[in-house]
């Protein structure tokens, strides 16, 4: 149930760009995106709904593609500051309307000077 | 300040002796949540709540109960604990409505070693 993310690390210089993949098995309801910095909670980047949209935060964008099970987070001319451990994250709707939540594995992220 | 609140934010104890995390939020957000961190594996659902009354295992539920009696406060309670529940934990809250879960509010996370 868990989705799968790629890739697991990435290594950037500063002002490239970086794409994070995020796919499930199961229907999609919604994807979310979070960025945690070591030793701290995850933060809250956006959520993307059923629709296909692109959303867009500064130089971060992200899609969803429902047919395909897919999203992906878009990083672009990358800051020291974008470093962190993404993860995206799915919900599951059961039965009885209860929201079951499952974040990926993260995509380890390290931009360099 | 909206917030969530964890505590304790470290404990060391040892196998068998029972331990209660609290978590506690001020946005009077109807769904709360339990994750437990490992190297690798990402955050993985413990339990959550939907409302006062209401809660359903996670991924993840073997050896944790929790409890919600008041909307603001969600204990994860360790009856006994065992070293492979060593993990970084994280309470999270936010609203669910007609789209779904909003944006997720984390505490600053607890340490949990068990002996």
């Amino acid at each position: 149930q868990q989705p799968v993310q790629s890739p697991q690390a990435v290594i950037l210089r500063e002002g490239e760009d970086a794409v994070i993949n995020c796919s499930s098995s199961k229907a999609l309801y919604s994807v979310h995106w979070y960025r945690q910095k070591h030793g701290e909670a995850p933060v809250f980047l956006m959520i993307l709904l059923k629709g296909g949209e692109q959303k867009g935060h500064e130089k971060i964008s992200a899609s969803f593609n429902e047919k395909k099970q897919q999203s992906s987070l878009y990083l672009t001319a990358s800051q020291l500051s974008y470093s962190g451990t993404y993860f995206c994250g799915t919900e599951l709707i059961n039965l009885y309307n209860f929201n079951k939540f499952y974040f990926g594995s993260g995509t380890k992220l390290n931009v360099k000077p | 300040e909206a917030q969530v609140t964890q505590n304790p934010r470290y404990l060391i104890t040892v196998t068998g002796k029972k331990l209660t995390v609290t978590c506690s939020q001020n946005m009077n957000h109807e769904y709360m949540s339990w994750y437990r961190q490992d190297p690798g594996l990402g955050l993985r659902q413990i339990y959550y709540s939907m409302n006062v009354e209401v809660t359903d295992k996670g991924d993840v539920p073997e050896g944790y109960k929790v409890s919600r009696k008041e909307k603001r406060n969600f204990p994860l309670i360790l009856e006994s604990p065992s070293p492979n529940q060593t993990s970084l934990y994280f309470c999270a809250s936010t609203s669910a409505g007609a789209e779904g879960l909003q944006p997720q509010h984390f505490g600053d996370g607890t340490r949990l070693s068990i002996l």
